[in-house]
């Protein structure tokens, strides 16, 4: 499967404990994209790296959310310190060229009890 | 304000029936527009892109149309089957930063 995979797929963690997703992209893609989507409604755009540099931010992303692409390769999202309203799907995305296809992986479904 | 508006919010139909989906957008420069399947707890795939000189798309039983004077764009399923219960997204990408504005989708249950 050459696809975009994501891990874990489920995650349930205590209020006020730290996570941390993987991203796996298409091995040629050069762009990484981070979502976060709720239940009934579209993604909405966290992050995403050109490569290893992490090229521009949401406002969403608080300062407890920190991304990482080190290699260019895969990429990390961690969330500090969790909190209730950061119960989602996280999804990733990757595509070959600015503009194009983006392709996502099966997401990873947070739940903050 | 960049904007993507879908109706209906929900739908339901029988299988075999056909319907069709609608998506209004305000955003500006306007690059392409795409509709995305998404099943529930899975990742959006996408169904069709269109550019700005494309009026009409297919991908099987799925038909996408553009009116990029008005600003609309559809998509109609034809002869419905169970497997196309899911939320259909509409998203548009701007030409300026290739920024997507994703709509909030249309939640489709097809009843057997």
């Amino acid at each position: 499967d050459t696809g975009v995979s994501q891990d874990p797929r489920h995650k349930i963690t205590k209020r006020g404990q730290n996570v941390t997703f993987r991203c796996d992209p298409i091995s040629e893609h050069n762009r990484l994209y981070w979502y976060r989507q709720t239940l009934g409604q579209g993604p909405e755009f966290l992050t995403y790296f050109q490569n290893e540099a992490q090229l521009e931010k949401s406002r969403l992303l608080s300062d407890r959310f920190s991304a990482e692409r080190p290699k260019g390769s895969f990429s990390t999202l961690e969330i500090q310190r969790t909190e209730q309203g950061d119960s989602a799907m996280y999804l990733c995305a990757s595509s070959l060229i600015p503009g194009y296809e983006q392709y996502f992986g099966p997401g990873t479904r947070l739940t903050v009890t | 304000k960049n904007q993507v508006e879908q109706s209906p919010q929900s739908l339901i139909i029988l299988e075999g029936k056909n319907c069709t989906l609608q998506c209004n957008y305000t955003v500006s420069p306007f690059s392409n527009l795409r509709w995305y399947k998404q099943d529930t707890g899975r990742g959006p795939v996408s169904l069709t892109i269109m550019t700005f000189s494309e009026n009409t798309k297919s991908n099987g039983r799925y038909t996408a149309t553009l009116d990029a004077d008005t600003k609309q764009s559809s998509l109609h399923i034809t002869a419905s089957q169970l497997s196309d219960s899911a939320s259909y997204i509409c998203v548009v990408i701007r030409d300026s930063n290739y920024q997507l504005i994703w709509g909030a989708g249309t939640k489709l249950i097809i009843k057997p």
